[in-house]
């Protein structure tokens, strides 16, 4: 296993279209999480899965924004509509089970609404 | 909520040590964590702290005082590589989610 991968690692888009990234968590964790990054802020978080079970969801992810995780393994967030301010780095994470783990990030999707 | 308070940017010299400090005001606590962030890359994560004191992990430390509510993470014998970012993040009582500070940019100077 090679770690936290995301695709694309680019997207450039017209304002208006859709897009959906995808991210495939280390085997072993069945925790997964989105964040959002933008320059000189830390990571903000989106949404979190245990197994396929979205578990929590952040008040600032507006209704273009939908995050899937079918069957516990890859997760899917797809953004609607696409705004200029959503552009920005996304970034999933994921850990296994247990208190004190850290997440293992993926490099990331950078996200460039035009 | 969470409030998280971090320097913005600090500098310091390679071969010296630093200490980059965090406060923050959670409504529950269970542990926080300090990562590293290189520009343009992914954060990494150095440490966890649930219980008050200093953890030691070769040139890195972090320190924890719940009742300050107050981190510290001490960086020794600075090297080049070690210019990044620093995130704390504090972790609330219920949430497996972690909440992230701005960050502390570290410029280490020859």
């Amino acid at each position: 296993d090679t770690g936290v991968s995301q695709d694309p690692r680019h997207k450039i888009t017209k304002r208006g279209q859709n897009v959906t990234f995808r991210c495939d968590p280390i085997s072993e964790h069945n925790r997964l999480y989105w964040y959002r990054q933008t320059l000189g802020q830390g990571p903000e978080f989106l949404t979190y899965f245990q197994n396929e079970a979205q578990l929590e969801k952040s008040r600032l992810l507006s209704d273009r924004f939908s995050a899937e995780r079918p069957k516990g393994s890859f997760s899917t967030l797809e953004i609607q509509r696409t705004e200029q301010g959503d552009s920005a780095m996304y970034l999933c994470a994921s850990s296994p089970e247990g208190q004190n783990y850290g997440y293992t990030f993926g490099s990331g999707t950078r996200l460039t609404v035009v | 909520g969470q409030n998280i308070d971090q320097p913005t940017e600090m500098t310091a010299t390679e071969g010296a040590i630093v200490q980059i400090n965090c406060t923050y005001q959670t409504s529950g606590f269970n542990g926080l964590f300090w990562y590293q962030q290189h520009a343009g890359e992914a954060p990494t994560f150095l440490s966890y702290n649930v219980l008050d004191g200093l953890e030691e992990k070769g040139r890195f430390s972090s320190f924890l005082s719940r009742s300050k509510g107050y981190s510290y993470l001490l960086l020794k014998e600075l090297q080049m590589k070690d210019s990044a970012s620093y995130l704390c993040a504090p972790r609330d009582t219920g949430r497996r989610a972690l909440t992230f500070g701005s960050g502390t940019r570290l410029q280490v100077q020859p």
